[in-house]
């Protein structure tokens, strides 16, 4: 089955620490994409890639880094300096030419 | 101001009616809209997707666009419980690929039994 993995589905993190967020997708799309949600706020943009090896930011990315070393994936870190990392975490991807995108599952991050 | 406002309700019909859910939008750019449908706990589920202006019908569901009030719909009829979920409305300018969506804030549907 195609589609888009993420894991895992459930984080817990202590203030000051790193975490890293997976995402995989077997879809073949050249484009993904990273969301935080948040109750009452939407899906808000943190970082996007279109190719491998290159990835901008997007509306809220202080705080995050990503890295695009293979199509199939696109991994998120939450580094220290997110000073409200606690969300749910969304990755998505689309086709070129195509505006819909498809979502994985998501990771809810919790800061203890 | 959002360019993209929409009721985060909550809304609760009872089963076997018609549901309305609408958002309106600011940017004239936008030509194309989805609806997504999100389960609690779980990632956004792409429903419709329509071009422009115009209605599109899918089984139970009818997407309706109109560009002139920047007003994009979803109708949803013979209403089911497992209806029950948060509504997402997005746009996109163009049709070039990698085009940020931008996305209402959601309306939470209850469908009563």
């Amino acid at each position: 089955d195609g589609g888009i993995t993420q894991s895992p589905k459930y984080l817990f993190r202590k203030e000051g620490q790193n975490v890293t967020l997976s995402c995989e997708q077997n879809l073949n799309h050249d484009a993904m994409y990273w969301y935080r949600q948040d109750p009452g706020q939407g899906l808000r943009l943190i970082y996007y890639s279109q190719i491998v090896n290159d990835f901008q930011k997007g509306d809220i990315a202080e705080g995050y880094s990503v890295s695009r070393e293979k199509k199939e994936s696109f991994p998120l870190t939450v580094t220290s300096a997110q000073k409200n990392p606690t969300a749910f975490y969304l990755c998505a991807s689309n086709e070129e030419g195509r505006e819909e995108q498809f979502f994985g599952p998501g990771t809810r991050l919790t800061v203890l | 101001q959002k360019e993209v406002e929409q009721d985060p309700g909550p809304l609760s019909v009872p089963e076997g009616a018609i549901v309305s859910l609408n958002c309106t939008y600011s940017n004239s750019a936008f030509q194309y809209f989805m609806w997504y449908r999100q389960y609690s706990r779980k990632g956004p589920e792409l429903l419709m997707y329509t071009y422009s202006s115009g209605n599109k019908e899918d089984g139970r569901f009818t997407a309706q666009v109109d560009k002139s009030s920047k007003y994009i719909s979803l109708f949803i009829r013979d209403s089911q419980p497992s209806d029950s979920a948060t509504y997402l409305c997005a746009t996109a300018r163009s049709n070039f690929g990698n085009e940020k969506l931008t996305f209402g804030t959601g309306t939470r549907l209850t469908i009563i039994p």
